[in-house]
């Protein structure tokens, strides 16, 4: 099976501008997961989505927002960017639910910067 | 805040020394979960441990999950350069509406050749 993609690897984007980065996951799996990752805090986790659903969601602001299509695959978007939101972000699929039995499987990731 | 506290945040050893981290939580995990992240790379999952007190290796690779399951440590014998990377532990924790999977801030191990 292919593994889990994500596009694009590289984006710099300039405080204010929005952001769509999208996800697929592994073929039949219905989760996906998005993190966002910088070296001073560690993975941490933005939402899930499982079958169109948002299923949970962190301690990020409201301009952090996502969906999935019924194809699975999940798109992620940030509205008025700032300096801050410059990280490494990863998805991750699973058959079902993160952590409740399943593993996660992590795409690539895409690295945003934001000048 | 984070609930998966891991320990410790760098570890440097010279080839061929082991190698342990530790990861802790606040409350019972179902499960935990850990994963390597080679630099520059992403995460990779390594193992789920779910029983009390269970013991899994994989090659050089010993993970334990406490009696209490509220603890789990990664032990490497004999590390080598390809050991390099970040160790995360993740367990499942209650978000409110659902269980998401936390994950601990990693271990940065670097090997001296």
């Amino acid at each position: 099976k292919a593994g889990v993609t994500q596009t694009p690897r590289y984006l710099i984007k300039t405080r204010g501008q929005q952001v769509t980065l999208s996800c697929s996951p592994i073929s039949g799996h219905r989760s996906v997961s998005w993190y966002q990752q910088t070296p001073g805090q560690g993975l941490q986790f933005l939402f899930e989505y499982f079958s169109e659903t948002q299923r949970n969601k962190g301690n990020f602001p409201g301009r952090f927002s996502g969906r999935q299509f019924s194809n699975s695959r999940s798109e992620m978007n940030v509205s008025t960017l700032e300096l801050g939101d410059s990280a490494l972000y990863l998805c991750a699929s699973s058959e079902g639910l993160a952590g409740i039995t399943d593993t996660q499987y992590f795409g690539p990731g895409t690295r945003l910067t934001v000048l | 805040g984070q609930q998966v506290m891991q320990i410790p945040q760098y570890q440097h050893v010279q080839e061929g020394e082991d190698f342990t981290t530790y990861c802790n939580s606040s409350t019972t995990l179902s499960n935990i979960q850990w994963y390597k992240q080679r630099p520059g790379g992403h995460p990779v999952f390594l193992i789920q441990l779910v029983k009390s007190g269970e013991v899994k290796k994989q090659k050089r690779l010993t993970f334990q999950f406490g009696e209490a399951k509220k603890n789990s440590s990664l032990h490497i014998t004999a590390t080598q350069t390809t050991d390099v990377g970040t160790y995360f532990c993740a367990g499942p924790k209650w978000g409110g509406s659902n269980y998401k999977l936390t994950f601990g801030k990693g271990t940065l191990l670097t090997v001296n050749p």
